[in-house]
C-alpha cells in the first residue's frame, strides 16, 4: 500500500483537461511544498513533469500544471493529447527520516 | 547533456546479494547542487525511494531497506553503486538510478530488471 493516495485510472478526450489528485497527510503533502509529479510512459523510465508543487522543469509543455490544498495535491493536464497516455505518479517529501514517499500511480487513458 | 545508465546482472539468486552500478556522463556528477538516488519498481507495481548518495559519500536509505542497503560512489569512474543483501522474490523489480535535485528527481537512467530467482 502507497503512502499517498492516488485514483487507479482517469480518462479524457483530446482536447479535454483531467485532474489527477493525490492524498497524503500532514506529514507529507500538506507539511511541505515538495510534490513533485512524474510521467511514465509504457517500458520507459519516468520523466519529471513538476516539482516544486508547481515548478514545470524546462522543456515540458505548459498543458502540465500543479497545485496543492491542505493534504492533496493535484496534476491537471489540459489541451489532452494522446501523447500524454501514461501512467503518472506523485511523489512528496515526508522529512529527513522518511525523505519521499510516492503514490501508488494513475493510468491516463485518452479516449 | 547529462545522462545516467544502470549495469548489472539480471538475475539473482535469494539470500544472495544484488550489485547494480549506475554510470553518469555528461557532467555535474562532482557538484554539490545534486545528490544520486537508487529508486525502484516492481513489476506492475509503483516506485519505491531505496536511498541516495552525494559525490562526498555521504549516503541516505529508506528505513524499511536500511539494514540490507549500501550505497557507495567512485568519484574516479563517475559511477555510484547499489548492494541489496539478502534478497527475495520481493526484490524483483526495474531498479533505476536517477539524479536527485532539491526534492525531486530530475533525470533518470533507463532502468534494469533484476530478477530474483533460484
Amino acid at each position: 500500500q502507497s503512502a499517498l493516495t492516488q485514483p487507479a485510472s482517469v480518462s479524457g478526450s483530446p482536447g479535454q483537461s483531467i485532474t489527477i489528485s493525490c492524498t497524503g497527510t500532514s506529514s507529507d503533502v500538506g507539511g511541505y511544498n515538495y510534490v513533485s509529479w512524474y510521467q511514465q510512459c509504457p517500458g520507459k523510465a519516468p520523466k519529471l513533469m513538476i516539482y516544486g508543487v508547481n515548478k514545470r522543469p524546462s522543456g515540458v509543455s505548459n498543458r502540465f500544471s500543479g497545485s496543492k490544498s491542505g493534504n492533496a495535491a493535484s496534476l491537471t493536464i489540459s489541451g489532452l493529447q494522446a501523447e500524454d497516455e501514461a501512467d503518472y505518479y506523485c511523489c512528496s517529501y515526508a522529512g529527513s527520516s522518511t525523505f519521499v514517499v510516492f503514490g501508488g500511480g494513475t493510468k491516463l487513458t485518452v479516449l | 547533456q547529462v545522462q545516467l545508465q544502470e549495469s548489472g546482472p539480471g538475475l539473482v539468486k535469494p539470500s544472495q546479494t544484488l550489485s547494480l552500478t549506475c554510470t553518469v556522463s555528461g557532467g555535474s556528477f562532482s557538484s554539490g547542487d545534486y545528490y544520486w538516488p537508487w529508486i525502484r519498481q516492481p513489476p506492475g507495481k509503483g516506485l519505491e525511494w531505496i536511498g541516495y548518495i552525494y559525490y562526498s559519500g555521504s549516503t541516505y536509505y529508506n528505513p524499511s531497506l536500511k539494514s540490507r542497503v549500501t550505497i557507495s560512489v567512485d568519484t574516479s569512474k563517475n559511477q555510484f553503486s547499489l548492494k541489496l543483501s539478502s534478497v527475495t522474490a520481493a526484490d524483483t523489480a526495474v531498479y533505476y538510478c536517477a539524479r536527485g535535485f532539491g526534492k525531486a528527481f530530475d533525470i533518470w537512467g533507463q532502468g534494469t530488471m533484476v530478477t530474483v530467482s533460484s
